[in-house]
């Protein structure tokens, strides 16, 4: 089935831009999301990107797409400690349904 | 709009016995999904329920199971419960479930003693 790998953890001070990365193996994924999991709750979706497209930007976040290297990156500007959270990337490939892949999950600390 | 709303948030058992989760979706959503969230094994697919019937379903033993219910609510059932099926147990709706966002509720934590 499909892997999808990320870093555990990833440490930067407030203000600072942060970049949570992510690698997936079905190269036929037609669309891949980000998730935010705050402690004690569930996701919450922050963002997704279709597979025919390298970059898409929403406010702070910057998703980059490189279906080559299937590499997903999430970029967070002006990071701040309410940033502070795991993320998870997630993989839907085709003839799966509705199954989503998740990532191991990147732990987000903001050092103010 | 009311987000997806599980319950019950908290529920602790024993061995050998059975739990029964509860999950509302969006209103108008007839998609629901489970995972199993655990530190171990992180985010895996449970099953996928859609007009009552069951579409998709991940690699958990048939201990595991659910049902939607007409008004797109679903539960999901695990019975002889094991030590390792202490979790975190999120549902997730979207409209028709293809290749859209999915809203995830806060989740049911169930500890097994």
């Amino acid at each position: 089935g499909e892997d999808v790998e990320q870093s555990l953890f990833l440490s930067v001070r407030e203000g600072d831009s942060s970049v949570i990365n992510c690698t997936y193996t079905d190269s036929s994924s037609t669309y891949l999301y980000w998730y935010k999991q705050e402690p004690g709750a569930g996701l919450q979706l922050l963002t997704y990107i279709f597979s025919n497209m390298d970059m898409k930007q929403d406010q702070r976040l910057t998703v980059l797409l490189n279906k080559k290297d299937k590499h997903l990156s999430l970029r967070i500007a002006d990071t701040q400690t309410g940033d502070s959270a795991i993320y998870f990337c997630a993989d839907l490939p085709p003839n799966t349904g509705n199954q989503f892949y998740f990532g191991t999950g990147t732990s987000l600390t903001v050092i103010p | 709009k009311a987000g997806v709303t599980q319950t019950p948030r908290y529920l602790i058992k024993t061995r050998g016995q059975q739990v029964t989760l509860s999950c509302s979706p969006i209103s108008g959503h007839r998609s629901v999904s489970w995972y199993q969230q655990t530190p171990g094994q992180g985010l895996q697919f449970l099953f996928e329920y859609f007009s009552e019937t069951q579409r998709n379903k991940g690699n958990f033993p048939g201990r595991f199971s659910g049902r939607q219910f007409s008004n797109s609510r679903s539960e999901m059932n695990v019975s002889t419960l094991e030590l390792g099926d202490s979790a975190l147990y999120l549902c997730a709706s979207s409209f028709t479930g293809y290749a859209e966002e999915q809203f995830f509720g806060p989740g049911t934590r169930l500890t097994v003693l």
